[in-house]
């Protein structure tokens, strides 16, 4: 089973300042993908971020950048230059490969999520 | 715009009775998965659909089910509501294949049982 831990309830930071959003995940397959999601007021839930076990490098796009740490099993989210739309939940959320076990269900799975206020 | 379309945005219903909610997935999407987000629960996986047929279920109740028809887009049938069904439902689809990465999510009902 897989399991994604994310021990930030709520983070606050500056206007234009930098913040980290922690994630730890478990699995024991070794084909899987890891993905940050924003949730504002609204509801919807936004893609922000992709990053596969095997990628090389970490994930990056605009202004969020992915910390991937393949040993320590965490894939935490940095948002640089903070802007007050920011302010939002975040979720951290795993896939596996299902064609590990035979199956096809390429569902996700998210952590509790983190709540980000940006300050002015 | 994610092209994942979900209708009603908003429903309130009394305990006991049955709502449907509705999910049209991107154009060239064959599958489809349905999610429960509530206060106590987080974000749960509900039922997947592909092409028309159930693949897998996470934590749904007996009083839910879901579909997929053949145009693709997929209806889950809440029964027998109950007060703690209170939730935010999603629909999400994706294209079928592990290097994809994104799945794409529609705007959400959110249910209110009084």
């Amino acid at each position: 089973a897989q399991k994604i831990t994310q021990t930030q309830p709520g983070m606050f930071v500056q206007e234009k300042e930098a913040v980290t959003l922690d994630c730890t995940y478990d699995t024991s397959d070794p084909s899987y993908g890891l993905f940050w999601y924003k949730q504002p007021s609204s509801g919807e839930m936004i893609f922000l971020i992709y990053q596969g076990s095997y990628d090389q490098q970490n994930a990056t796009e605009g202004r969020y950048s992915l910390n991937f740490q393949k040993a320590r099993k965490s894939a935490n989210l940095v948002i640089s230059a903070s802007q007050l739309g920011d302010s939002a939940m975040y979720f951290c959320a795993m896939r596996v490969d299902p064609s590990n076990s035979g199956g096809s269900n390429y569902k996700l799975t998210f952590g509790k999520g983190t709540l980000l206020t940006v300050n002015p | 715009d994610s092209g994942v379309t979900q209708t009603p945005k908003h429903l309130i219903t009394a305990t006991g009775q049955r709502v449907t909610l509705r999910c049209s997935p991107r154009s060239g999407d064959l599958s489809v998965y349905w999610y429960q987000q509530s206060l106590d629960q987080g974000l749960q996986f509900l039922i997947q659909y592909y092409n028309g047929e159930e693949r897998a279920k996470g934590n749904i109740l007996e009083r839910f089910s879901a579909q997929q028809f053949p145009d693709l887009h997929s209806e889950l049938n809440l029964s027998s509501l109950e007060l703690g069904d209170s939730a935010l439902y999603f629909c999400a689809s994706s294209v079928e294949a592990f290097g994809q990465p994104e799945a794409f999510f529609g705007q959400g009902t959110r249910l209110t049982v009084v």
